[in-house]
C-alpha cells in the first residue's frame, strides 16, 4: 500500500531559527515528490518538486532533499519567519497517472 | 495565471438544502479534481475529471454530484448532506491527469458547514 509518513506531527520554533521536517514514503513506482505549504483554511501551495534523479532543490528559504534509495525526503526552513507558520505536506506521485499520496503534514508554529 | 478560484469561500447549509460549489481555472488544464479535507488531516481525493469526462470516483456517496460543464469549470452539487460532511472542499487542476509530472494547482477551498 502506498504510504507517506511525516514527522514530527507538529513543532514550535522561535522566529529566526531553522528547522527540518521529515518525510518517508513507500510509493512505488515513484515519479516525484512535492512539498506543499498550507495555511489554515487555504489550499496547498507547492514549494518544491523533486524527481528521482534530484537530490536537493531550493526555493527561497526552503530547501528540500531527496534520497530515492532510502525513500526519504526532508524540508529545511532557514531563518524562520512568522509567516512560515502553516502545515507542510509531503506529497508523492506514483509513475502511473497523477494520483497523489499525501502525508499527514507537519504543523509548524513560529513564535516571536 | 496559475490561479484556481473557488466560490463560495464559506457555506452553511442544512441537511435538506441543495447547494453547489464552483471551481474555475483558465490555465488550459484538462484535468480537474475535487478533494475533501477534514481538520488536521491531509486532503482526500473525491473525483477526477479528465477532458471533461469523469475519470475517477473514489466511492463518494451520491449526495455529492460532480459536473464539468466545460474545460474551465467544475461544480460539486450537494444534496441531503450530513453533519460529518462538514469540511474544507478543495478544487485542483493539472495539465493532464495521465502524466504524473504535471503539478496540481489547488484553489483556496470552500469551508462547508452542515447543520
Amino acid at each position: 500500500k502506498n504510504q507517506v509518513e511525516q514527522s514530527p506531527q507538529s513543532l514550535i520554533i522561535l522566529e529566526g531559527k531553522n528547522c527540518t521536517l521529515q518525510c518517508n514514503y513507500t510509493v512505488s513506482p515513484f515519479s516525484n515528490l512535492r512539498w506543499y505549504k498550507q495555511d489554515t483554511g487555504r489550499g496547498p501551495v507547492s514549494l518544491t518538486i523533486m524527481t528521482f534523479s534530484e537530490n536537493t532543490k531550493s526555493n527561497r528559504r526552503y530547501t528540500a532533499t531527496l534520497d530515492a534509495d532510502t525513500k526519504q525526503s526532508s524540508l529545511h526552513i532557514t531563518a524562520s519567519q512568522l509567516s512560515d507558520s502553516a502545515s507542510y505536506i509531503c506529497v508523492v506521485s506514483g509513475a502511473a497517472g497523477n494520483k497523489l499520496t499525501f502525508g499527514g503534514g507537519t504543523r509548524v508554529l513560529v513564535k516571536p | 495565471d496559475t490561479e484556481v478560484t473557488q466560490t463560495p469561500k464559506h457555506l452553511v447549509m442544512g441537511m435538506t438544502n441543495k447547494k453547489s460549489l464552483k471551481c474555475e481555472q483558465h490555465m488550459g488544464h484538462r484535468a480537474m479534481y475535487w478533494y475533501k479535507q477534514k481538520a488536521k488531516k491531509p486532503p482526500e481525493l473525491m473525483f477526477v475529471y479528465s477532458y471533461e469526462k469523469l475519470s475517477i470516483n473514489e466511492s463518494v456517496p451520491s449526495r455529492f454530484s460532480p459536473e464539468c460543464p466545460n474545460s474551465s469549470l467544475l461544480n460539486l452539487h450537494l444534496h441531503a448532506l450530513q453533519p460529518e460532511d462538514s469540511a474544507l472542499y478543495l478544487c485542483a487542476s493539472s495539465q493532464d491527469h495521465g502524466v504524473s509530472s504535471y503539478e496540481q494547482y489547488f484553489g483556496p477551498g470552500t469551508r462547508l458547514t452542515v447543520t
